[in-house]
C-alpha cells in the first residue's frame, strides 16, 4: 500500500525567502503529482513528474523527483504572499490501475510580508 | 472549456438520512473519482468510475456508493448518515492517460 508523507506540515515564511517542501513515498510509483489548494477552494494541478530526475518549473515553484530515494521536492524561490496555500503531493498506488491517487497530508504554507 | 461541476455546493443533513451528490466531468473525460476531505483524515479516495464501471474502491463502508452514467456524469450516495460523514466531497475527472486529475469545487456536507 502506498503511503505518502510530507514535511513540514506547516510552514510560515517571509516574503523573499526560499524553502523546500519534501514528499516521501513508501513504494515504487511511476509518477508523482503536486496540487495546490486555496482555503475553501478546490485542488489545482501544479506539476506531474513522470520519471527519475524529472524537474518542472513554473514561476517561483520548482518540483523534482528522485524515484530511487522515493522523494519529491517542491522548492519555493523568493516567496510572495500569493503562494500562501496548502500544497499536496500525490501518487498512484502501483498495485492499482486507473486514476486513483494517494495524497500526502498537505503542507500549509503561509507567506508573511 | 467548462471545468468539473459538482452540485450541490452545500448540504445540511441529519443523522440517519441519505444524500446524493452529483458530478459532471470535463467533456471527454471518462474517468471520474471521488475523494473525501476532512481536517483529521486529509484527502481519502472513495472510488473511481470508468465507462460506467467501478474500477477502484477505497476503504469506506458500504454506505458509500456511486455510479456513472453513459455520459460520464457520476453520482455518489451516502446512506444512513453519521456525524463523521461531515466533510468536503471532491470529484475529479481525467483522461486516464496519467495526466493530472481535474477537481471540482466540492460539495460541503454537514451532518447534524
Amino acid at each position: 500500500e502506498l503511503k505518502v508523507e510530507q514535511n513540514p506540515l506547516f510552514l510560515s515564511m517571509q516574503e523573499g525567502k526560499n524553502y523546500t517542501i519534501y514528499c516521501n513515498y513508501s513504494t515504487t510509483s511511476d509518477r508523482l503529482y503536486w496540487y495546490r489548494q486555496d482555503p475553501g477552494k478546490s485542488l489545482e494541478s501544479l506539476f506531474v513528474l513522470l520519471s527519475n530526475g524529472a524537474v518542472k518549473q513554473e514561476g517561483r515553484l520548482m518540483a523534482s523527483l528522485d524515484t530511487k530515494a522515493r522523494l519529491s521536492t517542491l522548492h519555493i524561490t523568493a516567496a510572495v504572499h500569493d503562494l500562501s496555500a496548502t500544497y499536496f503531493c500525490a501518487g498512484p498506488p502501483k498495485e492499482t490501475s486507473g486514476s486513483r491517487l494517494t495524497f500526502g497530508e498537505g503542507t500549509q504554507l503561509t507567506v508573511n510580508p | 472549456k467548462a471545468g468539473v461541476t459538482q452540485t450541490p455546493r452545500y448540504l445540511i443533513k441529519t443523522r440517519g438520512q441519505q444524500v446524493t451528490l452529483s458530478c459532471s466531468p470535463i467533456s471527454g473525460h471518462r474517468s471520474v473519482s471521488w475523494y473525501q476531505q476532512t481536517p483529521g483524515q486529509g484527502l481519502q479516495f472513495l472510488f473511481e468510475y470508468f465507462s460506467e464501471t467501478q474500477r477502484n474502491k477505497g476503504n469506506f463502508p458500504g454506505r458509500f456508493s456511486g455510479r456513472q452514467f453513459s455520459n460520464s456524469r457520476s453520482e455518489m450516495n451516502v446512506s444512513t448518515l453519521e456525524l463523521g460523514d461531515s466533510a468536503l466531497y471532491l470529484c475529479a475527472s481525467g483522461r486516464d492517460n496519467g495526466s493530472p486529475l481535474h477537481f471540482g469545487n466540492g460539495t460541503r456536507l454537514t451532518v447534524t
